[in-house]
């Protein structure tokens, strides 16, 4: 099983601020293959980044992803109070589909 | 527009099975895969199966013993069930659309069900 490590787990960031988080796999991960989810409290998680770099309809132009082999980023560039969330990495390199534990991002 | 709506229990009794039904509209089930992935607090998201357009299916193997996924296409219908629940399987379990094909991600989420598994 391949193994994704987020961190950091929680951040804080103000408003304006360019916030990264990153997504390290235990195993190399084909970037076609990495995605990111933005969940909300209390809601299901949402696409937010496919295939590393490509971002899901209606995600804002201020996100961004990049990465390959074992590590990867989402980088918010300017970061909004709407932004609040946590940030799932998922991959796929066989079965089965993993996770990564979360960053929860806080903005003060 | 690509909705997914899950209907089923909210409370399991131990060692008894877990049914959710998965209806979607706005695709077909001939197109699209369906993927089942579960959130609890201690173990996070996980990734359980797959029902695949042609109706050929993928399970993660930890669950693999004890769970199935069907579904029937003329009503648009994708079936979850698991057997053998305990404790541990408490969770909010989740039905999934694959984004397409070669991408291996999930781009619509059902609004999700809440199991507890308790007596």
């Amino acid at each position: 099983e391949n193994v994704l490590t987020q961190s950091p787990a929680i951040m804080s960031a103000s408003p304006g601020e360019k916030v990264t988080m990153t997504c390290r796999a235990s195993s190399s991960v084909s970037s076609s293959y990495l995605h990111w989810y933005q969940q909300k409290s209390g809601a299901s998680p949402k696409l937010w980044i496919y295939s590393t770099s490509n971002l899901a309809s209606g995600v804002p132009a201020r996100f961004s992803g990049s990465g390959s082999g074992t590590s990867y980023s989402l980088t918010i560039s300017s970061v909004e109070a709407e932004d609040a969330a946590t940030y799932y990495c998922q991959q796929y390199s066989g079965y089965p589909y993993t996770f990564g534990g979360g960053t929860k991002l806080e903005i003060k | 527009q690509v909705q997914l709506k899950q209907s089923g229990p909210g409370l399991v009794q131990p060692s008894q099975s877990l049914s959710i039904t998965c209806t979607v509209s706005g695709f077909s089930l001939t197109s699209y895969g369906v993927h089942w992935v579960r959130q609890s607090p201690g173990k996070g998201l996980e990734w359980l199966g797959v029902i695949w357009r042609g109706g050929s299916t993928d399970y993660n193997a930890a669950f693999m013993s004890r769970l199935s996924i069907t579904k029937d296409n003329s009503k648009s219908q994708v079936f979850f069930k698991m057997n053998s629940l305990q404790a541990d399987d408490t969770a909010i379990y989740y039905c999934a659309k694959n984004l397409g094909n070669l991408y291996y991600a999930m781009d619509y989420w059902g609004q999700g069900t809440s199991v507890t598994v308790s007596s």
